[in-house]
């Protein structure tokens, strides 16, 4: 069993839907997790960061953290075709915060 | 400034090459990061840096040698690539304490003919 898992997509949308991305891991000592979004051929950029099981919202972003069932997500309201992109999860091991593991990443598209 | 920024954007080198890439940030980030980045794969650690000290490396082949001259600069040397190296290279930097956030640049992106 891999230590984070997403379904890879792709997913596809229509503009002004909610996006549901979500991972999964087995190594019940990360504690904390971040999304990042990269769009093709460019490098990832951070989106949210949290730490605490429950929900953080940022703007039309929403991330959620279920530690009991090693579950998070990402939620994106009112979606737009700009954020057609990869969706990566992400976790700092807990005995080298340095070295994060990334899930395998969900592409996205919205269509207008 | 709150970037990362790399240089080149775009590098094509021949087996025999030997090249660098570049890395800056001026955010006073202590931790510093080299990845590679194959096609619809997350990015693979290759190299850490905290405190301008090489703290992780990840098995890498010696043809890739890293360099961090000061906290701000992080050099990729490169020397007898081969064509299964192509990929995109990304540098990414961190306060260093504790777990918080890397922050990636645009990457590099390598072709070995």
């Amino acid at each position: 069993q891999k230590e984070v898992e997403q379904d890879p997509g792709p997913l596809s949308v229509p503009e002004g839907a909610i996006v549901s991305l979500n991972c999964t891991y087995s190594n019940s000592a990360f504690q904390y997790f971040m999304w990042y979004r990269q769009y093709s051929r460019k490098g990832p950029e951070l989106l949210m960061y949290t730490y605490s099981s429950g929900n953080k919202e940022d703007g039309r972003f929403t991330a959620q953290v279920d530690k009991s069932s090693k579950y998070i997500s990402l939620f994106i309201r009112d979606s737009q075709p700009s954020d057609s992109a990869t969706y990566l999860c992400a976790m700092p091991m807990k005995t080298s915060y340095d070295k994060v593991i990334f899930g395998p990443g969900t592409s996205l598209s919205v269509i207008p | 400034d709150t970037e990362v920024t790399q240089t080149p954007k775009h590098l094509v080198m021949g087996m025999t090459n030997k090249k660098s890439l570049k890395c800056e940030q001026h955010m006073g980030h202590r931790a510093m990061y080299w990845y590679k980045q194959k096609a619809k794969k997350p990015p693979e650690l290759m190299f850490v840096y905290s405190y301008e000290k090489l703290s992780i490396n990840e098995s890498v082949p010696s043809r890739f040698s890293p360099e961090c001259p000061n906290s701000s600069l992080l050099n990729l040397h490169l020397h007898a690539l081969q064509p299964e190296d192509s990929a995109l290279y990304l540098c990414a930097s961190s306060q260093g304490q504790g777990a918080n956030e890397q922050f990636f640049g645009p990457g590099t992106r390598l072709t070995v003919l």
